[in-house]
């Protein structure tokens, strides 16, 4: 049974625009969430976290939003470019941090920004 | 070196045969992790070292996968009587201890077993 869920396979966005990647969880004890992006041939590459007391954070164009009740947090990419083209995976963890247990990963959404 | 480096980048092995997969971490950084990511999937946990120790090996499948970490820098995961179902990209990463900003992936290594 999957613990995290990322039920968008792909997500075709036009340069400029607001691109949106969801994700769900099962598990109420994740305390700690995380988005990473992957090019092809290439490991994924972290691009920003989320803790379970907080509902936002924000780095430039990257926005992840939290809702704890709904199980349920958001990649926002504003404005989106053609190199953010990539798959994006969604990650959770029991431990505050993930560098002292394993990550659960989503599938994963490809991203098509079109020019 | 600056990242995490894997070494193949690809090996094609035949059915039965036992592999090793090379995983130099980041410099400094003591916890080191194995993922395999199949087609179509996200990574998926196999083990996490930190220090010389397997402090969770709970996501190894079966007993043919093992992986060690001697010294407590570069680490080995060793297939034996590889199965077609194990092709998949086998990815390392590695992290300080404490690190809240999520650990580095390498390129990983693409293991096609015929």
């Amino acid at each position: 049974d999957q613990q995290v869920k990322q039920n968008s396979p792909s997500l075709s966005v036009q340069e400029g625009r607001i691109s949106i990647l969801n994700c769900d969880y099962t598990n109420s004890m994740f305390d700690y969430f995380l988005w990473y992006k992957k090019y092809p041939a290439e490991g994924p590459t972290f691009l920003i976290s989320i803790s379970s007391i907080k509902d936002k954070n924000e780095d430039g164009r990257f926005t992840v939003f939290l809702n704890k009740s709904a199980k349920h947090l958001s990649l926002h990419i504003v404005p989106s470019q053609p190199g953010d083209s990539a798959v994006y995976f969604c990650a959770a963890s029991r431990n505050y941090g993930g560098s002292q247990g394993n990550l659960i990963f989503g599938k994963g959404t490809k991203l098509s920004v079109k020019p | 070196g600056a990242g995490v480096s894997q070494t193949p980048s690809n090996k094609v092995t035949e059915k039965g045969k036992y592999v090793e997969l090379r995983c130099d971490p980041i410099s400094g950084h003591t916890a080191l992790y194995w993922y395999r990511q199949s087609l179509g999937q996200g990574p998926e946990f196999l083990i996490y070292f930190q220090g010389t120790g397997a402090a969770d090996d709970s996501g190894l499948p079966n007993d043919r996968f093992f992986a060690v970490r001697p010294e407590g820098s570069v680490s080995t995961l060793k297939i034996q009587r590889t199965e077609r179902g194990d092709s998949a990209v086998y990815l390392c990463a590695s992290s300080r201890t404490g690190d809240n900003y999520g650990y580095t992936f390498g390129s990983g290594t693409r293991l096609t077993v015929v």
